[in-house]
């Protein structure tokens, strides 16, 4: 069946622009996570939804960080007046739960690189 | 703060070399452990994990690792490495919180010469 599916696949923008990115996760997973993974820093959680809420948002690593998801399904990152520091490959994981199970399914991950 | 931390940044191996992969962890309470690999240019997938039973984990295309606990580790192993194996490894372990997020390593790269 079908993956995590992720876009764009390749970002790239100038430092003060705005950027959204996109998740689609597993059908039926109602758990779904972002992650980051940058050079020096390795991989980091952001945030995660269960469902449309998401009652973790403590990895977000400023308030130009924000994410959202509709109808259980898409979730959207979006990074306001980007910084070059931001520049990561932006990584969506699903799971059919939350902490309950045992494995979570990767996406390709957006590259985002900021000029 | 629960922590993941693997020794081993970049290894270089020959084929048929034996592998091992350090991975040790910070929490001391019940633990739910895991390896990933991610080979070029494909998606980080699910190698192993570890959630309670016998401590030595069998995962897929011949990679097992070992939980000790007393060590606060979990070692990844393979015999004889293959030049496919070259990929990046990352040992994760789940968070006790209530979200399951996964508590990632640093990562290891590793480069087999055929």
């Amino acid at each position: 069946g079908a993956g995590v599916s992720q876009s764009p696949s390749n970002k790239v923008t100038e430092k003060g622009k705005d950027v959204e990115l996109r998740c689609d996760p597993i059908s039926g997973h109602t758990a779904l996570y972002w992650y980051r993974q940058s050079l020096g820093q390795g991989l980091e959680f952001l945030i995660y939804f269960q469902g449309n809420s998401a009652p973790d948002k403590s990895g977000l690593p400023s308030d130009r960080f924000s994410a959202e998801r509709t109808g259980g399904s898409v979730s959207t990152l979006t990074i306001q007046r980007t910084q070059q520091e931001d520049s990561a490959v932006y990584l969506c994981a699903s799971s059919p739960a939350g902490r309950d199970y045992n494995e979570q399914f990767f996406g390709p991950g957006t590259r985002l690189t900021v000029l | 703060a629960q922590s993941v931390s693997q020794h081993n940044h970049h290894v270089i191996l020959s084929e048929a070399a034996s592998l091992e992969l350090g991975c040790n962890y910070s929490y001391g309470g019940t633990v739910n452990l895991f390896w990933y690999v991610q080979y070029p240019g494909q998606h980080l997938q699910l190698l192993l994990k570890y959630f309670s039973g016998d401590p030595l984990v069998k995962g897929i295309k011949g990679f097992e690792a070992e939980f000790i606990k007393s060590k606060f580790s979990f070692n990844l192993r393979k015999p004889s490495v293959q030049w496919s194996d070259t990929a990046e490894y990352f040992c994760a372990v789940k968070s006790p919180s209530n979200t399951g997020k996964l508590i990632f390593g640093q990562g290891t790269t590793l480069q087999v010469k055929p």
